[in-house]
């Protein structure tokens, strides 16, 4: 199986601050990398997917890189509505696997 | 844009079974591929299973491979998941999730863009 570490597992951060999480597979997985949020109660929400392309209707303030191993998701002004937990996932092969979590907290 | 929404979840013992639903409306059911994901607490999200909407196509996790039984109805636009020989580490809260396939040149690229919000399941004596 993949492993999909992601660093760090929290962050504290301010409302208009650039927030960086970076997530690394165990293996190449090329572009087959996707990034979700995740508030306690509410249904996941893709953020990107294929490691950098944007999902409709979402910010432009997130955006996603990388290729092969190592990925990177930014949000250059967060926001209060972003205060939450980011998961990345790669879909190269199955079984599928998200890495632990990126819990993002106000400062 | 579309919706969907999980049912059937609760409190079963260990070696019980439990039937998991998730009806989905406002997008065309037979476009899609239909995942379940879960997460247990304190823990990460966990992708369980897979199906197409005529259920040709069908992969499960090592975890729950010979234990779950992914399925679909294409009239009702349903989707089941039928958990028997439940164990304490299959508590978790379970996912719909509206899987997309797409080519990005010559990648083929999965990604979950519509979820529920879930539905806790508990395995406790």
């Amino acid at each position: 199986d993949i492993q999909m570490t992601q660093s760090p597992s929290s962050l504290s951060a301010s409302v208009g601050d650039r927030v960086t999480i970076t997530c690394r597979a165990s293996q190449s997985i090329s572009s087959n990398l996707n990034w979700y949020l995740h508030k306690p109660g509410t249904a996941p929400k893709l953020l990107i997917y294929a490691a950098s392309s944007l999902q409709s209707g979402v910010p432009s303030r997130f955006s996603g890189s990388g290729s092969g191993t190592d990925f990177t998701l930014t949000i250059t002004s967060v926001q209060p509505e972003d205060f939450a937990t980011y998961s990345c996932q790669q879909s190269y092969s199955t079984p599928w696997t998200f890495g632990q979590g990126t819990k993002v907290e106000i400062k | 844009q579309g919706h969907l929404v999980e049912s059937g979840g609760g409190l079963v013992k260990p070696g019980g079974s439990l039937r998991l639903s998730c009806a989905t409306s406002g997008f065309t059911f037979t476009d899609y591929y239909m995942s379940w994901v879960r997460q247990a607490p304190g823990k990460g999200l966990e992708w369980v299973s897979y199906s197409s909407s005529g259920g040709s196509t069908i992969n499960y996790a090592d975890s729950v491979k010979g234990r779950f039984t992914i399925s679909t109805d294409n009239v009702k636009n349903l989707v089941f998941l039928q958990m028997d020989s439940l164990r304490a580490e299959d508590t978790a809260v379970y996912y719909c999730a509206r899987t997309s396939v797409k080519w990005f040149g010559d990648l083929l690229g999965w990604y979950f863009d519509l979820w529920g919000r879930g539905t806790l399941v508990t395995v406790s004596s």
